[in-house]
């Protein structure tokens, strides 16, 4: 399967804690996307990196990406409770024209 | 509004009835997409439109699935005579553009179906 893969499947920190998921995927790629999911709702985009990129922050979220790795990772500094969500990698890979999701890590951060 | 709105955001009806779910995607955006999302699953690619054409329908599970875009908006998915393993949250996305460029996508918040 080409689907990127995210780990942990789940992770529960305290608030003020850093949270680090990762993705791995198996085939080259033109971009790889960041998503979170609140329950019950769809899914919002969170950082798009290029595949010529290693590196790129917004806000309090960090992402790299390691090509020869085929892995990213989403760091989410100083963490909040309404950071709690499921968060999902999403690869373009080279020559595909839609998105392939993995299956999500569920981030769980108490008070 | 100015974000994907999808409807019914619910809809339970028995097996072997048709159903139709609709998607208006963000105005001006000429992609629009279909997932399928299983509780506690990751989604699922469905079928990609690309203005009211659809280059990419790989997805649809079998051929009771069907789905039309017209006037490069509105979107319908359609599910005849449904089963239960149809259980689960549609969710309709857009982007700007679509093909080889991989735009984020804007997500609706799906619409919840269950077959009794």
């Amino acid at each position: 399967s080409q689907q990127g893969e995210e780990d942990p499947q789940a992770l529960s920190i305290q608030e003020g804690e850093n949270a680090t998921m990762n993705c791995s995927y198996k085939t080259s790629i033109n971009n790889l996307q960041w998503y979170r999911q609140n329950s019950g709702r769809g899914l919002v985009h969170l950082i798009l990196i290029r595949s010529n990129e290693r590196e790129k922050h917004s806000g309090r979220l960090r992402v790299t990406l390691d090509t020869s790795k085929k892995s990213s990772s989403l760091l989410i500094t100083a963490s909040r409770a309404a950071d709690t969500a499921s968060y999902f990698c999403a690869t373009a890979f080279s020559g595909y024209s839609t998105l392939t999701f993995g299956k999500g890590t569920m981030l769980l951060v108490s008070p | 509004g100015a974000g994907v709105s999808q409807s019914p955001s619910n809809k339970v009806t028995e097996k072997g009835k048709d159903v139709e779910l609709r998607c208006d995607p963000i105005s001006g955006h000429t992609a629009l997409y279909w997932y399928r999302q299983r509780l506690g699953q990751g989604l699922e690619f469905l079928i990609y439109f690309q203005g009211n054409s659809a280059p990419d329908k790989s997805g649809l599970p079998s051929d009771r699935f069907s789905a039309e875009r017209t006037g490069e908006s509105v979107s319908t998915l359609t599910i005849q005579r449904t089963q239960q393993e149809d259980s689960a949250v549609y969710l309709c996305a857009s982007s700007l553009t679509g093909g080889f460029s991989n735009q984020p996508q804007h997500f609706g918040d799906g619409t919840r179906l269950s077959i009794l």
